[in-house]
This record gives C-alpha cells, sequence and structure tokens, in this order.
C-alpha cells in the first residue's frame, strides 16, 4: 500500500496546459481502471475531478481530462486558468476495498 | 443537499483515543459504502477504512489495523471511526466521505485531530 508516486508540483501560464502524472505498480493504477483525480484547495475538502481513468462528473469543466498507460495515470488541465490553482491528487483501487492516494502535486499557474 | 458532517476531533495525548462521528443527510444512507481518509500536516491525503453499506465488512489500510475501527449506524445515518493508541503522526484533518462505485464523490469539511502532550 505505498502512495502513488505524483509530481510535487506543475506550473503553466493561464491559456497554457499543464499534465500531471501519477505512478503506481501493476497491483493498482496498472490492473485496475478505477483511477480517479481530486482537486484541493487550501482548508477546503477534496473535489472530485476525475473517475474511471477518464470519465468526468457532471459540472467539471472539459477542460480537465485523464488518460492511463500501463502503470502510470495523467491529468491534463487545457486552457489554464487561476482557479485552477490548487493541489491534485490521484488515487487508484487497489484491490480487495482498498485504495491508494498520490502524494500530491501543487499546480500554480504563472 | 447532500452532505457529510464530522465532529469529535480534539487535541488528544499519545496512547490516547478518540471516536470520529460523521453525519450523512441528503442520500440514502443505507445504500452506500463509506470512507475515513486523512490529510496529515504536509503530506498527501491516505485512505483510512472503509465499511461496506450493511456494515458487515470493513477494511483498512495496513499501518491502522488493530488500532481503528470503523463502523456505523445506518438508523442514524452516521458513520463513526474509533481511534485507539493514537500517536503523533496521527494529527491531521479526518474526512468522512461516500465511497461511490470506486470513488469518493461526496466529501465532508474535514475534523482536526491533534496527538501531542
Amino acid at each position: 500500500q505505498s502512495a502513488l508516486t505524483q509530481p510535487p508540483s506543475a506550473s503553466g501560464s493561464p491559456g497554457q496546459s499543464v499534465t500531471i502524472s501519477c505512478t503506481g505498480t501493476s497491483s493498482d493504477v496498472g490492473v485496475h481502471n478505477y483511477v480517479s483525480w481530486y482537486q484541493q484547495y487550501p482548508g477546503k475538502a477534496p473535489k472530485l475531478m476525475i473517475y474511471e481513468v477518464s470519465k468526468r462528473p457532471s459540472g467539471v469543466p472539459d477542460r480537465f481530462s485523464g488518460s492511463k498507460s500501463g502503470n502510470t495515470a495523467s491529468l491534463t488541465v487545457s486552457g489554464l486558468q487561476a482557479e485552477d490553482e490548487a493541489d491534485y491528487y490521484c488515487s487508484s483501487y487497489a484491490g480487495r476495498h482498498t485504495y491508494v492516494f498520490g502524494t500530491g502535486t501543487q499546480v500554480t499557474v504563472l | 443537499e447532500v452532505q457529510l458532517v464530522e465532529s469529535g476531533g480534539d487535541l488528544v495525548q499519545p496512547g490516547g483515543s478518540l471516536r470520529l462521528s460523521c453525519a450523512a443527510s441528503g442520500f440514502t444512507f443505507s445504500g452506500y459504502m463509506m470512507a475515513w481518509v486523512r490529510l496529515a500536516p504536509g503530506k498527501g491525503l491516505e485512505w483510512v477504512a472503509n465499511i461496506k453499506n450493511d456494515g458487515s465488512e470493513a477494511y483498512y489500510v495496513d499501518s491502522m489495523k488493530g488500532r481503528f475501527s470503523i463502523s456505523r449506524d445506518n438508523a442514524k445515518n452516521s458513520l463513526y471511526l474509533q481511534m485507539n493508541s493514537l500517536r503523533a503522526e496521527d494529527t491531521a484533518v479526518y474526512y468522512c466521505a461516500r465511497d461511490n462505485n470506486y470513488k469518493v464523490d461526496i466529501w465532508g469539511q474535514g475534523t482536526l485531530v491533534t496527538v501531542s502532550s
């Protein structure tokens, strides 16, 4: 149950795209298509942005997209906006009703 | 409105115990698995435990097995986390969360647990 690996930080100018990676193992990301992404502002509760690798909940802008290749999942934020500045966490189902989160990435809009 | 409201966070000494509660409203509580997730200072989110909708089975992260116990009362629309033998590294904001088919789609606002002498 080791945490999934994310880069500590990522940044981009308004209008640009930023992609965050999330690397796991063949026991979690690599074998299950249950990867989710959460956005969290300081002092606030996390918010679901992507589930099942690439699906968006109602109300989440289509600027947010997800993908997966092998043991690595990715979140791309296109057309970066000031309000996208937040912490982002990936999560994967790890079998036997257990889950593992990523180490988190702080996104800065320059 | 779908809502989860945690309570019970407090300052507790190392080795002490604490029971967190979560009141659910706005959805059929008994129809969902529920979970606890924590966020320690300067660290990332960590899944703690979850419990089946009928309370028949519970699952824990290995590091908390034997110290933490998740339970629920569907008649009261409530989720609980009993934490024993608390350590400094258990200091965190604890979130109540709805586990909806392999994703957490509803989060509470969190309750702060501080373990310190």
